[in-house]
């Protein structure tokens, strides 16, 4: 099935730093969604994007709906442990035909050594 | 206002039995969804319902299948369970409606890992 292309694929953040995180397609869609998977649980919903150019932050997190429509990028400021975990972006073309979500491949965000 | 809810968390068949799991969604969503996730292939659309009918349907074989009830409740259905079914199965719900341009994204339950053996 198709996959949105997510990079990086993983990463290691030490306490207090930034972290970028992006997701391109081939395809437009008109809606954007960041997720957050712990282990043994769902995905859950960091931040929504409804409109190209639309920047939005949500605390720490902060993520830009491309204008192109085809991208969009996560942003984490001073990150903390309980930042771990598995970051997906889903794309959804036009929601008149239904909840139908593309997700990306995952990028897994891991504590530095 | 309590979340999406899966049962089984877990299950454990062998290849040709069937399974169904259930989903209930936050109170007030209409809209169904299911995924599959597996390491391979991350995450992939299975189906969505709607008002009791099947609005959307991703590649999978017809052994996967699914339906909704009344109270917005919804089951999936696999027969002729294969080892490649293995897979954390999600189910995902939202407010969406038939009006264009509602903003309403999915919200997701913790999921039932099935493990064919």
């Amino acid at each position: 099935g198709q996959q949105l292309n997510q990079s990086p694929q993983s990463m290691f953040i030490q306490e207090g730093e930034d972290v970028s995180m992006n997701c391109t397609s081939s395809s437009i869609f008109n809606t954007w969604l960041w997720y957050k998977q712990d282990p043994g649980e769902g995905p859950v919903l960091l931040i929504a994007l409804y409109k190209a150019g639309e920047l939005t932050s949500n605390g720490r997190l902060t993520a830009q709906f491309g204008i192109t429509r085809k991208d969009s990028f996560l942003n984490i400021s001073a990150s903390i442990p309980s930042d771990v975990g598995i970051y997906f972006c889903a794309g959804q073309l036009k929601k008149s035909s239904g909840d139908k979500l593309t997700f990306g491949t995952g990028t897994r965000l891991a504590v530095r050594p | 206002k309590a979340g999406v809810t899966q049962t089984p968390r877990y299950l454990i068949k062998t290849r040709g039995q069937q399974v169904t799991l259930s989903c209930s969604p936050i109170s007030g969503h209409r809209s169904v969804s299911w995924y599959q996730q597996t390491p391979g292939q991350g995450l992939q659309f299975l189906f969505e319902y709607f008002s009791e009918t099947q609005r959307n349907k991703g590649n999978f074989p017809g052994r996967f299948s699914g339906r909704q009830f009344s109270n917005s409740r919804s089951e999936m259905n696999v027969s002729t369970l294969e080892l490649g079914d293995s897979a954390l199965y999600l189910c995902a719900s939202s407010l969406a409606g038939s009006r264009w341009g509602m903003h309403s994204p999915l919200h997701f339950g913790n999921g039932t890992r099935l493990t064919v053996t």
